[in-house]
């Protein structure tokens, strides 16, 4: 049971428009959410985060919003730029009675940055 | 560069075999991850500690272990390989163990096991 969802596969958009990455989540207990982006054979990096007490959070050209009622957060990048292609990935984590960090990861999204 | 050190960067090895990944975290990371990335599952969560201590547990199978020395570096432990094993292996760090202190991952160990 897949409890993050990254529906898209792949996204191809034109340098200087804006990518929009969508993510799901099932379960109401993750209470913290992040991006990270990955390029081939590299570790994933920290894009940017949020809590649940937000609905958004802004760090340069990323912007992620959050849809707590329809457990949806998505990721805008604006403007898109070629160096920006890589694949990216919706994580969740929560608070279980001071556990620690565990990240639920979505499946990915390649986005792909056309000059 | 993340900061973090994972070695070997490739393995191949035999079913039935075992072998041991290695992580150095960041400088001044106390907390360290194990995460597997397979084909047919994506990154998936299996073990943390913190300071020396395991601190949560994901869906990691029996036969694998891990443990954090004294000097912070991690190890993990994987025994009687499957086909199915193979994988990349990452490794990640954080300062805190808590979810607000974002995950720096090395390279990964790409494991195959044939």
């Amino acid at each position: 049971d897949q409890q993050v969802k990254q529906n898209s596969p792949s996204l191809s958009v034109q340098e200087g428009r804006i990518s929009i990455l969508n993510c799901d989540y099932t379960n109401s207990m993750f209470d913290y959410f992040l991006w990270y982006k990955k390029y081939p054979a590299e570790g994933p990096t920290f894009l940017i985060s949020i809590s649940s007490i937000k609905d958004k959070n802004e760090d340069g050209r990323f912007t992620v919003f959050l849809n707590k009622s329809a457990k949806h957060l998505s990721l805008h990048i604006v403007p898109s730029q070629p160096g920006d292609s890589a694949v990216y990935f919706c994580a969740a984590s929560a608070v279980y009675n001071n556990a620690g960090n565990m990240l639920t990861f979505g499946g990915g999204t390649r986005l792909m940055v056309k000059p | 560069d993340s900061g973090v050190t994972q070695t070997p960067k490739h393995l191949i090895t035999a079913t039935g075999q075992r072998v041991t990944l290695r992580c150095s975290p960041r400088s001044g990371d106390l907390s360290v991850y194990w995460y597997q990335q397979s084909l047919d599952q994506g990154l998936q969560f299996l073990i943390q500690y913190y300071n020396g201590e395991e601190r949560a547990k994901g869906n990691i199978l029996e036969r694998f272990s891990a443990q954090q020395f004294p000097d912070l570096h991690s190890e993990l432990n994987l025994s009687s390989l499957e086909l199915g094993d193979s994988a990349l292996y990452f490794c990640a760090s954080s300062v805190d163990p808590g979810v607000s202190s974002p995950l720096h991952f090395g390279n990964g160990t790409r494991l195959t096991v044939t």
